[in-house]
């Protein structure tokens, strides 16, 4: 099936940093989705974007958390600072027209 | 609040048997069902999924049933493989475009050959 590719598979760094996140969405997808996994838990939605736009985003996308995809590139997501209660897998997700999903494989992130 | 439950959270079938994993919700908005598999370091990958104006899809050995009245819906696997192997989420949505998932905690599902 389609593929989303996801940059880096795993990430550390120091409370307090910025990290920023990539995804490479499959080529003619036009929504793109971000959501957070903590380890033994479901997971979350946290935002989704269409058009340059954040489209809806859920209570865990806080103030320090941002997307963006400039120019056709990867969809990103930054966040600055970080805090331990970041550390989580993130899953990114494409979609062509709104409808079925498809994920990345996540990005690990610890936050220490 | 939990407004999508699964069950089991972990089953072991034989191989060759028939799986039945199960779930329910609670928001009667809900109209998008699909169910992802997941191998240990991938992503999710849509398996088969549902609207609620349907009671069964089937994809090959796959088939989901959705009860409205019950808000329940349910993944049937027939002729288990143990390439099957793997957690199986189902997710929810409002809005079949452009809403957001809401996923259960999953079903880690083993295939004893």
């Amino acid at each position: 099936g389609p593929k989303v590719l996801q940059i880096p598979s795993h990430q550390i760094i120091d409370m307090g940093q910025m990290v920023t996140l990539n995804c490479d969405p499959v080529s003619n997808h036009l929504y793109f989705y971000w959501y957070k996994q903590i380890l033994g838990q479901q997971m979350e939605f946290l935002v989704n974007f269409y058009n340059g736009k954040v489209m809806e985003k859920s209570k865990l996308f806080k103030d320090q958390f941002s997307v963006e995809r400039p120019d056709g590139s990867y969809f990103t997501l930054k966040i600055q600072p970080t805090a331990l209660e970041d550390s989580a897998v993130y899953f990114c997700a494409s979609s062509p027209s709104g409808d079925e999903q498809y994920f990345g494989p996540g990005t690990r992130l610890t936050v220490l | 609040q939990q407004q999508v439950r699964q069950s089991p959270q972990s089953l072991t079938v034989w191989e060759g048997g028939t799986t039945v994993l199960t779930c329910s919700y609670e928001d009667s908005t809900f109209n998008y069902f699909p169910w992802y598999q997941q191998f240990p370091g991938e992503g999710p990958a849509l398996l088969i999924s549902i609207l609620s104006v349907s009671d069964k899809k089937e994809d090959g050995r796959f088939t989901t049933f959705f009860n409205k009245r019950e808000k329940k819906l349910s993944l049937h696997i027939i002729d288990s493989q143990p390439g099957d192997s793997a957690t199986y989420f189902c997710a929810a949505s409002r809005n079949y475009n452009q809403g957001k998932l809401i996923f259960g905690q999953g079903t880690k599902l083993s295939i004893k050959p």
